[in-house]
């Protein structure tokens, strides 16, 4: 079984720049999070998806961030404009949905922002 | 021995050593608990997890014990190897039909040959 899919790996940009990540779940998994995770902690919720609509929101920026899952599988997930502190890597999770709790995660999307 | 402070807690082994990692969870409704072994540049990668109706459950060469009126998780790893060397996270899941997984800090786990 293919695995969670992101990419780019590595993005630089300078503040006040926009950017954008892209995951493609594993096949079939309804459920997709995007997670940040800051160097030196745990990843942290950003968005959880359930198909192509949004199960919780509530921890993103949304001044900043925004993401979307149109057609229920790939996500993207945009910052515009970026800031200093959102320089961290950007985790892409699925879950095949029911009753499972099998998370798989992205190997991730590592962001500078100078 | 172990840091804390602005960097992750740091458990320095020999090869060979078990090795035990703890973790303190937040929510007494929490249902799931899971440990995630992070190794530099790639996503959490699952090693086990327990559900909140046991207190002990094995794997290879892993064990997860839950002792749910502290709230405390631990990973004990026997005959730990280099390559057991990463950040092991513990997540934990509330109950009532959640499935967000809320990760805690983290321990870098150093495996000295």
């Amino acid at each position: 079984e293919a695995g969670v899919a992101q990419s780019p790996r590595y993005k630089i940009i300078e503040k006040r720049q926009s950017v954008a990540f892209w995951c493609n779940p594993i096949s079939g998994h309804a459920t997709l999070y995007w997670y940040q995770q800051i160097l030196g902690q745990g990843p942290k919720l950003l968005i959880q998806f359930q198909n192509n609509g949004v199960v919780d929101d509530s921890q993103l920026p949304k001044d900043r961030f925004s993401a979307e899952r149109l057609k229920g599988v790939d996500s993207t997930l945009k910052i515009q404009p970026a800031k200093l502190e959102d320089s961290a890597v950007y985790l892409c999770a699925s879950r095949t949905g029911g009753g499972s709790y099998g998370y798989t995660f992205g190997s991730g999307t590592r962001l500078t922002v100078v | 021995g172990e840091s804390v402070g602005l960097h992750l807690p740091t458990l320095s082994v020999q090869e060979g050593d078990n090795s035990i990692i703890n973790c303190a969870y937040s929510n007494s409704a929490s249902d799931y608990f899971i440990w995630y072994k992070q190794e530099s540049g790639k996503g959490p990668q699952f090693i086990i997890d327990i559900r909140s109706n046991m207190d002990k459950r094995q794997g290879q060469r892993v064990t997860v014990l839950l002792n749910k009126t502290v709230k405390h998780l631990s990973l004990q790893i026997a005959a730990t190897q280099p390559g057991d060397s990463a950040v092991y996270f513990c997540a934990e899941n509330m109950g009532g039909g959640s499935y967000i997984p809320t990760f805690g800090r983290g321990t870098s786990l150093i495996v000295h040959p």
